[in-house]
């Protein structure tokens, strides 16, 4: 079974700042790996995916995460964070060739922008 | 472009009532799937569907039942509702396990 982990249920930075909210995973084999971000009152929305392709995934919004095999992590980046950044971020696993398991989260991170 | 749409938006039920959540999708996936969010726990699979009539159970489905006669439609049924099960429900679906999941807007139940 997978599982995911995200260190640290908030996380605060100033506007301009960079980004960085981290996840790490534990999966029997090489697992795909996503990010979604979700606004207030709605949906989660996929801000990038890792699908054993190109192991630094860049995603929208200027986001981007770098899949460490060796350190079994997807951290999250944003060079410079903006106001509009401010939602809860979380990670998510899914193993490939298993269509009995679906997407398994972490806990989330909340991210808020100071002005 | 309407993806994935859930009824009601916001529900209070009192405890022992019986209730379904509607979720249809209108983008020919075949995998759906309900997911219920809780503070400081992310989401959590309750259960999901691989097609049309095949549906399992995911991490935590005890209190819940599904269906799926179409592939645009996977309602959720709460039996006998319990406190515990106040949350926010999400559906969700996708063209295949490795391809976006679309989520649907959610449905806040308080059970009281």
């Amino acid at each position: 079974a997978q599982s995911v982990t995200q260190l640290g249920s908030h996380v605060s930075v100033s506007e301009g700042a960079l980004v960085l909210l981290r996840c790490n995973y534990s999966s029997s084999v090489p697992p795909y790996l996503f990010w979604y971000v979700q606004y207030p009152n709605q949906g989660l929305q996929l801000l990038l995916k890792y699908t054993s392709a190109a192991t630094l995934v860049k995603g929208i919004n200027g986001f981007e995460a770098e899949f460490k095999k060796s350190e079994t992590s997807f951290h999250l980046t944003k060079p410079s964070a903006h106001m509009s950044d401010a939602a809860e971020y979380f990670c998510a696993v899914s193993l490939p060739n298993n269509a009995g398991n679906m997407l398994t989260f972490g806990g989330g991170t909340r991210l808020m922008v100071k002005p | 472009n309407a993806g994935v749409t859930q009824t009601p938006k916001f529900q209070v039920l009192k405890t022992g009532q019986s209730m379904t959540l509607q979720c249809a999708q209108d983008m020919n996936h075949e995998y759906m799937s309900w997911y219920r969010q809780d503070p400081g726990m992310g989401l959590r699979l309750i259960h999901y569907s691989v097609g049309a009539g095949i549906t399992d159970q995911g991490e935590v489905p005890n209190g819940y039942n599904v269906s799926r006669s179409t592939t645009e439609d996977f309602p959720l049924r709460l039996l006998s509702a319990a406190p515990s099960q106040t949350s926010v429900y999400f559906c969700a679906s996708s063209y295949r396990l490795t391809t976006e999941a679309f989520f649907g807007q959610g449905t806040r139940l308080t059970v009281v």
